[in-house]
């Protein structure tokens, strides 16, 4: 299976900060990389698709980056709705696999 | 709007066998390869399969494959997952969703199982 290491686990930021997270692989995924938003109590949104492409809805304050096995979800600017847990997936091989998550929180 | 409703959820012994339904609608469900995601409740999500558009082709995490099995009702616009032999380890939240590109798109909001005696 290709492991995904997510890091930070966790993160504090102030509003209007920008931040990264970050998503390593264990072996070459071919941008076939997701983000996801899960906020408390809530099911998974999905922010970014194949890397770096924006799904529908999302502010572009969110970006993605990367390839090969790095990539890296970026916020332009932390808002209070971003506070929550976010995790990338990849999609390149069987079985897909996460990462193990990160919690951004206001500071 | 996509909605992907879940159901079938609960506590159940070990051992025991439970089946989850995901009633779909907002899209044209035979369209759609649909999979199965849970989440422990230490947060850690772990993918259990998918099915393709028909119904003809699964693909499975390795670590489930004997005890869960995937299957779809186009005609009710439904998804299911059969778990058998049910173990401590399986109690999760159980995420139905559309795959779109490798990924998933749309998630239900989830329903739990509770494995215990």
């Amino acid at each position: 299976d290709i492991q995904m290491t997510q890091s930070p686990a966790s993160l504090s930021a102030s509003l209007g900060e920008t931040i990264s997270i970050e998503c390593r692989a264990s072996e070459d995924i071919y941008s076939n990389l997701a983000w996801y938003q899960q906020k408390s109590g809530k099911s998974p949104q999905l922010l970014i698709y194949a890397a770096n492409r924006l799904q529908d809805g999302v502010p572009s304050r969110f970006s993605g980056s990367g390839s090969g096995t790095q990539y890296s979800l970026k916020i332009s600017g932390m808002q209070p709705e971003d506070e929550g847990d976010y995790f990338c997936l990849q999609g390149s091989k069987f079985p897909l696999t996460f990462g193990s998550g990160t919690k951004l929180e206001i500071k | 709007e996509v909605q992907l409703v879940e159901s079938g959820g609960g506590l159940v012994q070990p051992g025991a066998s439970l089946k989850l339904s995901c009633v779909a609608s907002g899209f044209t469900f035979s369209d759609y390869w649909m999979s199965w995601v849970r989440q422990t409740p230490g947060k850690t999500m772990e993918w259990i399969g998918d099915i393709k558009y028909d119904g003809s082709y699964t693909n499975y995490a390795p670590s489930l494959k004997n005890r869960f099995t995937i299957s779809r009702d186009n005609a009710k616009s439904t998804l299911y997952l059969q778990m058998s032999n049910v173990r401590s380890e399986d109690t999760a939240t159980y995420y139905c969703t559309r795959t779109m590109m490798v990924t998933c798109d749309y998630w239900g909001q989830g329903v739990m199982v509770t494995v215990s005696s």
